[in-house]
């Protein structure tokens, strides 16, 4: 089992432009959770997707946008980056089920900086 | 979502007991207490979750107290590798809505 997987590791932009990053969820599950994480500070909640629909949202702008396909993989779109996109993107996933202890697994991240 | 407030650092030296306390005085009936654990570069890893009394795993023990306003992560005998950032998160984590909302962090470094 791969786990989570997530690409690029890393990507570099300018500003104004256009970004699309990748996840893998965990074999099995069908939940993907998408965060971001400035430099210092704790992952921040973005949006969350299951059954191919976007179930929450955290308080982002509009130019964060995502999509989950049926095999559960999902992709992040940012839209117009700005400076202060510069961060690393984490893609958790999870099993959406009733009960305590949905672990969420987080894959490495991708590495977003913004010129 | 309960917030979270926990030490912004500690240090420790290798095989003391490490124990890190987490205040939620507004958790709520149905939250569970979680602690992930982050080390530079990498995604967040789940470490242990409980309601309430102890919870022990291979790595940590999670102890609750009856009124479950404030937990505490115990890491025995910890060594150079559990130098890491250990988030305390406080929220329902049923039925799939499982946003995790994530504080700064407690930054814990192990000296030799």
């Amino acid at each position: 089992d791969a786990g989570v997987t997530q690409s690029p590791t890393h990507l570099i932009k300018t500003r104004g432009q256009q970004v699309t990053l990748r996840c893998s969820p965990k074999s099995g599950h069908d939940t993907v959770s998408w965060y971001q994480q400035a430099l210092g500070q704790g992952p921040q909640f973005i949006f969350q997707y299951y059954e191919e629909e976007e179930r929450q949202r955290g308080n982002f702008p509009d130019r964060f946008s995502g999509h989950q396909f049926p095999n559960y993989s999902s992709e992040l779109n940012v839209n117009a980056l700005l400076l202060g996109d510069s961060a690393l993107y984490l893609c958790a996933s999870s099993l959406a089920r009733q009960g305590g202890n949905n672990e969420q697994f987080f894959g490495p991240g991708t590495r977003l900086t913004v010129l | 979502l309960a917030k979270t407030t926990q030490p912004i650092s500690m240090d420790s030296y290798e095989g003391q007991e490490v124990n890190i306390t987490c205040s939620h005085n507004n958790i709520a009936t149905n939250d569970y207490i979680t602690w992930y654990q982050q080390f530079p570069s990498q995604g967040p890893r789940f470490i242990i979750q409980g309601y309430k009394t102890k919870v022990t795993n291979e790595v940590a023990s999670l102890f609750i107290p009856a009124d479950r306003k404030s937990s505490t992560l115990s890491l025995p005998r910890v060594s150079l590798s559990d130098t890491a950032v250990y988030y305390c998160l406080v929220g329902l984590l049923s039925g799939g809505y499982n946003k995790l909302i994530f504080g700064a962090g407690t930054r814990l470094a192990v000296h030799p």
